[in-house]
């Protein structure tokens, strides 16, 4: 199974400057996920992006796929001490079936105040 | 309502114990998930199951089986339990088709001592 890298694995900006990840995978997908987990919690959707779409955006979050490299790219801007926590992409192979998720590493995200 | 919940949160068991990991769901989904994230935080799927198939990840022990005693839970029975085993174990459900965002519970930490 393919598995996606996030970069880079750690991110410290300072409250309201904008904070991009990126994500790379490995083989064909029907979508591609983010998600996002505060520290010993569980995972929360943070947006979906289709593999015939190139950008999507939702409230301070916009993301980017590019097939063709195989990467997408999560930017928040404005960034706010609640963001602080980890970001995982996820791709969806066979589009919310039983393969389901393969994650990448993850970015751990420290919004300083 | 909790939309995924897993029981219990924590767990601490010694070595060659049998333990069981409840989740249950209440959204109507047909697909639940077993994950497991190590000590780095990398999330792998175990299994994804609906009421038509169980799809096991090759790599995962046989001591570890899903249970499903119906459509809205899948429990997670590990036997001989290791201290390799110690890990966070994550449920998620989906509605198994088109796609569409995964849904998690909050987690069960397991230490096997």
């Amino acid at each position: 199974s393919q598995q996606g890298e996030e970069d880079p694995q750690a991110l410290s900006i300072q409250e309201g400057e904008n904070a991009t990840m990126n994500c790379s995978y490995k083989t064909s997908i029907n979508n591609l996920q983010w998600y996002r987990q505060n520290s010993g919690r569980g995972l929360v959707h943070l947006i979906l992006i289709r593999s015939n779409e190139r950008e999507k955006h939702s409230g301070r979050l916009r993301v980017t796929l590019d097939t063709s490299k195989k990467s997408s790219s999560l930017l928040i801007t404005a960034s706010r001490a609640a963001d602080t926590a980890s970001y995982f992409c996820a791709t969806d192979e066979s589009g919310g079936g039983a393969d389901g998720l393969t994650f990448g590493k993850g970015t751990h995200l420290i919004i300083q105040p | 309502d909790t939309a995924v919940s897993q029981t219990p949160k924590y767990l601490v068991t010694q070595m060659g114990n049998d333990k069981s990991i409840k989740c249950e769901q209440n959204l109507g989904h047909d697909t639940m998930y077993w994950y497991k994230q190590d000590s780095k935080k990398f999330l792998k799927i175990m299994f994804s199951y609906n009421n038509k198939e169980l799809i096991i990840n090759e790599t995962v022990p046989n001591r570890f089986s899903p249970k499903s005693p119906d459509k809205a839970h899948l429990n997670l029975h590990i036997n001989s339990l290791e201290l390799g085993d110690s890990a966070v174990y994550f449920c998620a459900s989906s509605p198994g088709w088109g796609a569409t965002e995964a849904f998690f519970g909050q987690g069960t930490r397991l230490t096997v001592v």
